[in-house]
């Protein structure tokens, strides 16, 4: 059965303190590998897609790789403003369903 | 581009009545809008595949009597709660993929529906 875990479930950082999001996923044929930002009460935003392994994408202080069992979200030098959950989720060969996982809650303090 | 507009944001109805929840692309076309469902803390929960012009798709174990999908144009797909019970308060988001993109597009998200059944 496909699958998406995320760890940690919540992590607390310092401004300025660097760390990364972990998203292990079990699928059926990888069509698409998806980040997404949610704040709270709010829909998911879109940040990347990542489609083969080996594939890397950045945006501002995000950065997103991906393996044939993983992805991880890297979080460079995070500012309060980039809290929120971040949610991994996969598209199967199917192409119909995109799963996703119960995503990391990222707090960062002054 | 590519905002999904759903309405309302909040709603607080009282048992046994039935509550809409629409969901409109604004500057794109969509023949599918995906309906979620998300408690706190959890996953994303695909409730049903809304088609244009077409029956929904449910996911196993969502009652298709209860949770009604009309989704009459390419820019408009509705929810109805049926006899809404305090069990169903929850979270629910639609979604949509424009049309004539890839099938691994990513998905663009509504802002959420707050329900709250008293």
């Amino acid at each position: 059965e496909d699958q998406v875990t995320q760890s940690p479930e919540a992590l607390r950082l310092q401004e300025g303190e660097s760390s990364s999001l972990n998203c292990s996923y079990t699928v059926s044929g990888l069509r698409g590998l998806f980040w997404y930002r949610q704040d709270p009460g709010k829909g998911p935003e879109f940040l990347f897609t990542l489609y083969s392994a080996g594939e890397e994408k950045e945006k501002e202080r995000l950065k997103a790789t991906l393996t044939k069992k993983e992805s991880f979200l890297h979080i460079t030098a995070p500012k309060p403003e980039d809290s929120a959950t971040y949610l991994c989720a996969v598209l199967n060969t199917g192409g119909f369903k995109t799963i996703f996982g119960a995503g990391t809650r990222l707090f960062v303090k002054a | 581009g590519a905002v999904v507009s759903q309405h309302p944001s909040r709603v607080i109805c009282k048992s046994g009545t039935s509550v809409k929840i629409e969901c409109r692309s604004l500057d794109f076309q969509a023949t599918t809008m995906f309906w979620y469902r998300q408690f706190p803390k959890q996953s994303l929960m695909l409730m049903a595949t809304s088609n244009e012009g077409s029956k929904a798709t449910y996911e196993q174990g969502v009652e298709k009597d209860k949770f009604l999908i009309n989704h009459a144009s390419l820019t408009l797909s509705t929810l109805t709660v049926t006899s809404a019970h305090p069990e169903d308060s929850s979270f629910y988001i639609c979604s949509a993929r424009a049309l004539g993109t890839a099938y691994n597009s990513p998905l663009h998200f509504g802002n959420g529906t707050r329900l709250t059944v008293t």
